[in-house]
């Protein structure tokens, strides 16, 4: 199975200020017959399901504010939220479905500081 | 819209036996890959299982391979995940999970199982 290491585990972060997760899968997840990474990031409210925020690794789903974005390629992947906002408050999974079984980061917890 | 709710959650003794359903409305179910996640209390997300339309091919995780099934009634636009044998450590909220269209991947609210004596 694919492992996948999210960094930090938490993070505070002010107001306005930028927040930064990173990613990293223990193989790459690009296919070269379409140069997609198979990266998806979520973000995960208390009692709620996940949300996925971006897929292909960089692209925002409709309806994400566009303080959110996704970047990287291959192994190395990065989620930033560019201006913190109180409704961010949540956890944040990346996850690789490039193979099934699909598999998660461990979570990143976000807060204000 | 699309919606899924899961059902079947409970309280359930270890080695006991359990069928969840994730009924799903506002797509076209019969076109997708569907699949079950799940999240034990205060942990992250765990792959269990999916399955193709028609149900022509599934794909598992390992760790719960052998106790657990997933199939799907195209006709009822309805998920199944068979539980059995089950232990203390799957407690845990399970997610039915849609792939594919908008949004890519769209997850249910969740139901909770409780394995405990």
């Amino acid at each position: 199975d694919i492992m996948m290491t999210q960094s930090p585990d938490s993070l505070a972060v002010s107001l306005g200020e930028r927040a930064t997760i990173t990613c990293k899968s223990s193989q790459s997840v690009l296919y070269s017959s379409n140069n997609n990474n198979y990266i998806g990031w979520y973000q995960q409210k208390p009692g709620q399901p996940p949300k996925l925020l971006i897929y292909w690794a960089s692209i925002r789903e409709s309806g994400v504010p566009d303080r959110f974005s996704g970047s990287g390629s291959e192994t190395d992947f990065t989620l930033t939220i560019s201006s913190l906002q109180a409704e961010d408050v949540a956890v944040y999974y990346c996850q690789q479905y490039y193979y099934t079984p699909w598999t998660f980061g461990q979570g990143t917890k976000v807060e204000i500081k | 819209e699309v919606q899924l709710v899961e059902s079947g959650g409970a309280l359930v003794q270890p080695g006991g036996s359990l069928r969840l359903s994730c009924s799903a409305s506002g797509f076209t179910f019969s076109s997708h890959n569907m699949h079950w996640v799940r999240q034990a209390p205060g942990k992250g997300l765990e792959y269990l299982f999916g399955i193709s339309p028609n149900g022509r091919d599934t794909f598992y995780a390992g760790s719960v391979r052998g106790r657990f099934a997933i199939s799907r009634d195209d006709s009822k636009n309805t998920l199944y995940l068979q539980m059995s044998s089950l232990r203390t450590e799957d407690t845990a909220v399970y997610y039915c999970v849609k792939e594919g269209g908008t949004p890519t991947f769209y997850w249910g609210q969740g139901t909770l199982i409780t394995v405990s004596s």
